[in-house]
């Protein structure tokens, strides 16, 4: 609908599994994100990647590691996950990522279960 | 002191009222505003820009108060369909957005 197409829509995994998160987007945007929602707290910016370089990271565990191949598709690898990391996570792109150029348009999400 | 401050809410109004929604943002630096909406367990989308000069789309106007740093959202003759989280986002300089935590609107019939 919006442009920004993310898989799984819904993940269960053990702490001690490996999986991945993926996003595409359709919008020809060069700048794509990934963010952390958890209850009752603002979006937690995570990554940045623009033209498929990361230009952000906010202090994110190494059990998440990005990976963006091209500018239309970006993943989120997970491994040795805490039950903490339990919360939605939303990929997004913008037209670039500085100011004028970063209107952001969100995927539906993953909604993430650590057991 | 966060970055962007909204007051959580639950705001509980009857259909057809007008309700207004204050954001503070703490760096004086910051170029561009916005307010996204988020329905609940949905993503959240782009509700509209807010420009310096103010700015209206249908019942919806966005102001900016660069000199008090806050910038509202006036929704008037409330929907059902408006009840949501309501996102203030602010962009400093050479970073992405930073998000508010939202105010939570509920209209109610």
């Amino acid at each position: 609908e919006t442009g920004v197409t993310q898989t799984p829509r819904h993940l269960v995994m053990g702490m001690t599994n490996k999986k991945s998160l993926k996003c595409e987007q359709h919008l020809g945007h060069n700048a794509m994100y990934w963010y952390k929602q958890s209850a009752k707290k603002p979006l937690e910016l995570m990554f940045v990647y623009s033209l498929e370089e990361r230009v952000e990271n906010n202090s994110v565990p190494s059990r998440f590691s990005p990976e963006c191949p091209n500018s239309s598709h970006l993943f989120l690898h997970l491994h040795t996950l805490q039950p903490e990391d339990s919360a939605l996570y939303l990929c997004a792109s913008s037209q670039g990522w500085r100011e004028t150029k970063n209107i952001q348009y969100f995927g539906a999400g993953t909604r993430l279960s650590v057991l | 002191r966060k970055e962007v401050e909204q007051d959580p809410g639950p705001f509980n109004v009857p259909e057809g009222a007008t309700v207004a929604f204050n954001c503070t943002y703490s760096n004086s630096a910051s170029q561009s505003f916005f307010w996204y909406r988020q329905d609940c367990r949905k993503e959240p989308k782009l509700l509209m820009s807010v420009y310096s000069s103010g700015n209206e789309d249908g019942r919806f106007t966005a102001q900016l108060n660069r000199a008090s740093q806050y910038i509202s959202l006036l929704i008037r003759d409330s929907k059902l369909s408006d009840s949501a989280t309501y996102l203030c986002v602010v962009s400093v300089g050479r970073r992405a957005l930073t998000f508010g935590s939202g105010t939570r609107l509920q209209v109610q019939p």
